[in-house]
């Protein structure tokens, strides 16, 4: 069965490193997204792409964070400078057709923890 | 905007007892709504969804869970639980934009399900 693969699994970076977390979403699938979860905490909405642009950003998705797709596979979130606060599991997911295709297809989750 | 709650953040029930995680959702339209299950140090899957079709709605691994729209409820429920139903359980609902979906989803807080021997 296809599915959402994402590394890495586990990294721990120093506070103002930036970082890159990877995911290549379902082959055929056209848009992707990612959330994350702080510990404890709830799954939150980042950020949602499509056709090559950002379709829609939460308050969470400040200046500090970009996507990218860069080769028609992979799809990244890239932090700047990371806080203590970003340390969280991150999950990338995608869809086939968005709204109208409501099954979202989570990865595993990359967890970062900012030390 | 629409929420969910998820009422009980643990349960725990005795293996072959029955399961009910309860989730009440606030939606100003017929909403989608989702149960995704996280296991220790995997991704989220998908156990079942509800898009206004049929109000009972059967998933994975012999759940199931019921829309209710007079008691805005989607609880879910397993006739008998196994020891690998332990889990994290989330109830969802996707955002909405007036009457369309917009993909993305908004998670409850979760439900830790124990499952004892």
């Amino acid at each position: 069965e296809p599915e959402v693969t994402q590394t890495p699994s586990h990294q721990v970076t120093q506070m103002g490193q930036e970082v890159i977390l990877r995911c290549v979403p379902i082959s055929n699938h056209l848009y992707f997204y990612w959330y994350r979860q702080i510990l404890g905490q709830k799954v939150e909405f980042l950020v949602s792409f499509y056709n090559n642009e950002i379709s829609e950003k939460s308050e969470i998705f400040d200046d500090q964070f970009s996507v990218e797709r860069p080769d028609g596979s992979n799809f990244t979130l890239k932090i700047r400078s990371t806080k203590l606060e970003d340390s969280a599991m991150y999950f990338c997911a995608s869809n086939r057709q968005g709204a109208r295709g409501n099954t979202i297809y989570f990865g595993e989750g990359s967890w970062l923890t900012v030390v | 905007a629409q929420s969910v709650t998820q009422l009980d953040s643990h349960v725990s029930v005795s293996e072959g007892t029955p399961v009910l995680l309860r989730c009440n959702y606030s939606s100003s339209y017929s909403p989608s709504l989702f149960w995704y299950v996280q296991h220790p140090n995997k991704g989220l899957q998908l156990l079942l969804k509800y898009t206004s079709a049929a109000t009972l709605v059967k998933g994975i691994n012999g759940f199931e869970a019921e829309f209710k729209k007079s008691e805005t409820s989607f609880h879910l429920t397993k006739p008998s639980a196994h020891m690998s139903d332990a889990a994290e359980y989330f109830c969802v609902v996707s955002a909405q934009t007036g009457s369309s979906n917009t993909g993305k989803l908004i998670f409850g807080q979760g439900t830790t399900l124990q499952v004892k021997p």
